[in-house]
């Protein structure tokens, strides 16, 4: 079993819909869950991090994490045909020296 | 204010070569990461630098070497090439202690022939 598990897609969607982007993890050590967007062949672009459980809103994203049920959501409202990108989850054990482990990514095609 | 920059953009090898990758971070950032981002994968940590000591290392080979310089700048050098090392080799940075807030490069596409 991977440590993070994030469905590959590809995810399609009308303009205007929410989306919902999801990550399973097993390491219960993780307490940083980030998510990052990329476009093709471009480097990640950092759209949130949060620590530990709740939820985290930032315009149209909510970020929720469930430690729980080891279970993180990326909510996009409203979503555009410029969302269109993959994303991908990240988590880390602590703020320190502890590095960065990457889901596969979530391709997300918004048509218009 | 720069965000992360690497060089070159492009890189065809040979298998059995050498390649040294470049990446300057993001200004205010002391702690630079390299990442191994293979078609239609989440990037893969290879090691992290701070005070030009290597401080992490991923399941990389010893063929994977780097180095960070004084003004924290980094380089990554791949010896051997071998085809599997074709890939997108992604430069992050960061503030020490903020493991949470790393900013990455656009990357260099390396293709091993």
């Amino acid at each position: 079993q991977k440590e993070v598990e994030q469905d590959p897609g590809p995810l399609s969607v009308p303009e205007g819909a929410i989306v919902s982007l999801n990550c399973t993890y097993s390491n219960s050590a993780f307490q940083y869950f980030m998510w990052y967007r990329q476009y093709s062949r471009k480097g990640p672009e950092l759209l949130m991090y949060t620590y530990s459980s709740g939820n985290k809103e930032d315009g149209r994203f909510t970020a929720q994490v469930d430690k729980s049920s080891k279970y993180i959501s990326l909510f996009i409202r409203d979503s555009q045909p410029s969302d269109s990108a993959t994303y991908l989850c990240a988590m880390s054990e602590n703020s320190g020296y502890s590095t960065l482990t990457f889901g596969k990514g979530t391709m997300l095609l918004v048509s218009p | 204010d720069a965000g992360v920059t690497q060089s070159p953009t492009h890189l065809i090898k040979t298998r059995g070569q050498q390649v040294t990758l470049r990446c300057s971070p993001k200004s205010g950032h002391d702690t630079v990461s390299w990442y191994q981002q293979a078609l239609g994968q989440g990037p893969q940590f290879i090691f992290q630098y701070y005070e030009e000591e290597e401080r992490q290392r991923g399941n990389f080979p010893d063929r994977f070497s780097g180095h960070q310089f004084p003004n924290y700048s980094s380089e990554l050098n791949v010896n051997a090439l071998l085809l599997g090392d074709s890939a997108l080799y992604l430069c992050a940075s960061r503030r020490s202690g903020r493991g949470y807030e790393q900013y990455f490069g656009p990357g260099t596409r390396l293709t091993v022939t």
